[in-house]
């Protein structure tokens, strides 16, 4: 069982390039969830899915765009990056409802905007 | 000012120590009271959780929760290099149609052995 699996494990991208970050779960959980973790900020939410089919904006939120299209699937696109957001991205999912409290964490991605 | 504030250490112990973790709220909605641990170069992974006041014990491992301080504290016992790695505490409530999660910024561990 490989839980979440991201793509790629890490990457250098020039500034202005476009990138779209891959987390592929096989938990069939409903919920999934992009985040970025800062020294000093921690994990800060920058695009959720309840369902497949449907998105919504977390914390942070500007430069990056999310898609559903399945339950499995739910990719990061930063249109055109800048430097400040080099980070390191994870991606999660959990079963979506009122008791929910328990997030699983893939193994992250980390970029380097230069 | 931050919901969830937690010292980013690091806390270098010996082996053996017990260790407390810990981070204040200023959010009462909050209603799950989670601990997870990561470790370098990993994702998160939870440890422990507990619902509202009161605590709660896992081996080694002792979550407590006091909602009247909005302060929640992880106990490690005997605590071994194993466990060296960066602790997050991690908060739920309802809103707008989802639970979410706020985390503090994580409390780097060291265990010396």
């Amino acid at each position: 069982i490989a839980g979440i699996t991201q793509a790629p494990t890490s990457q250098i991208l020039a500034a202005g390039r476009r990138m779209t970050l891959r987390c592929t779960q096989d938990m069939r959980h409903n919920a999934m969830y992009w985040y970025r973790q800062d020294l000093g900020l921690g994990l800060r939410l920058i695009h959720y899915s309840n369902t497949a089919g449907t998105t919504g904006k977390g914390e942070v939120p500007d430069g990056y765009s999310v898609s559903r299209a399945n339950t499995d699937d739910f990719p990061l696109t930063l249109a055109s990056a800048v430097p400040s957001q080099t980070s390191v991205y994870f991606c999660a999912s959990s079963e979506y409802g009122q008791e929910v409290y328990e997030q699983y964490f893939g193994p992250g991605t980390r970029l380097t905007v230069t | 000012q931050k919901e969830v504030e937690q010292d980013p250490g690091p806390l270098s112990v010996p082996e053996g120590a017990i260790v407390s973790l810990n981070c204040t709220y200023s959010n009462s909605a909050f209603q799950y009271f989670m601990w997870y641990r990561q470790y370098s170069r990993k994702g998160p992974e939870l440890l422990m959780y507990t619902y509202s006041s009161g605590n709660k014990e896992d081996g080694r491992f002792t979550a407590q929760v006091d909602k009247s301080s909005k302060y929640i504290s992880l106990f490690i016992r005997d605590s071994q290099p194993s466990d060296s790695a960066t602790y997050l505490c991690a908060m739920s409530a309802w809103r707008t149609g989802r639970r979410a999660l706020t985390f503090g910024s994580g409390t780097r561990l060291q265990v010396q052995p």
